[in-house]
């Protein structure tokens, strides 16, 4: 069974980087397209990107000069780093993923909470 | 971007109604590329239904949908206690995808 599970600091400092991790379970990340989001607290969800099996990626027009997503197969996950973060990043953040580019996405990763504080 | 606009924001029904919940696109598309989710208060979204009308492993067939064009209806026919969620339509046709902004039902 297909698991996916965010980890990575809760608390990020502003003007630093967010890194977070997505390590895959029960699947290699080859051959699918992996996705991030995001949702700000009592909000709604934002997608921010995707890393394709080749490497490929695509992002949120509205963060794309922020953000990067990596992959590693040899330890099957997927990496979300997001530069310069103010308050306006604090949110829970989710991996997922998807078959195509655009696509609808399943299964998702229970989330992790990232709060950007001093 | 395709923004998508769901009504109601909140919809206050009791187990055994039927809830009618919309989403409405700002630009045509199929009903192929239209999903929706369901998410529990402290849980991640989950995959209702994708596509046309495909439900998700484990769905129950209360979930359907329907619509063209700009405006999809997402219709549960006899809500269950465990219905009680906010649920989000979502956009695949063109990137970036794209959410609608959610409506919870509520008891």
């Amino acid at each position: 069974q297909l698991q996916l599970q965010e980890s990575g600091p809760g608390l990020v400092k502003p003007s630093e980087t967010l890194s977070l991790t997505c390590t895959v379970s029960g699947d290699s990340i080859s051959g699918h397209y992996w996705n991030w989001f995001r949702q700000p607290p009592g909000k709604g969800l934002e997608w921010i990107g995707y890393m394709s099996d080749s490497g490929t990626t695509n992002y949120n027009p509205s963060l794309q000069s922020r953000v990067a997503i990596s992959g590693d197969t040899s330890k099957n996950h997927v990496s979300l780093n997001l530069t310069s973060v103010t308050a306006a990043d604090t949110a829970m953040y989710y991996c997922a993923k998807a078959e195509w580019a655009t696509d609808w996405f399943d299964p998702w990763g229970q989330g992790t909470l990232v709060t950007v504080s001093s | 971007e395709i923004v998508l606009t769901q009504s109601p924001g909140t919809l206050s029904l009791s187990p055994g109604e039927r809830a009618t919940l919309s989403c409405r696109a700002s630009q045509s598309l199929s009903s192929r590329y239209l999903a929706w989710y369901l998410q529990k208060p402290g849980q991640a979204p989950r995959l209702l239904i994708s596509g046309a009308s495909s439900r998700a492993t484990g769905i129950p067939d209360r979930f359907s949908v329907s619509g063209s064009g700009t405006d999809f209806t997402l219709t549960i026919s006899r809500l269950e206690p465990e219905d009680f969620a906010v649920y989000y339509c979502q956009q695949y046709v063109r990137a970036p995808v794209t959410f609608g902004q959610g409506t919870k039902v509520e008891i």
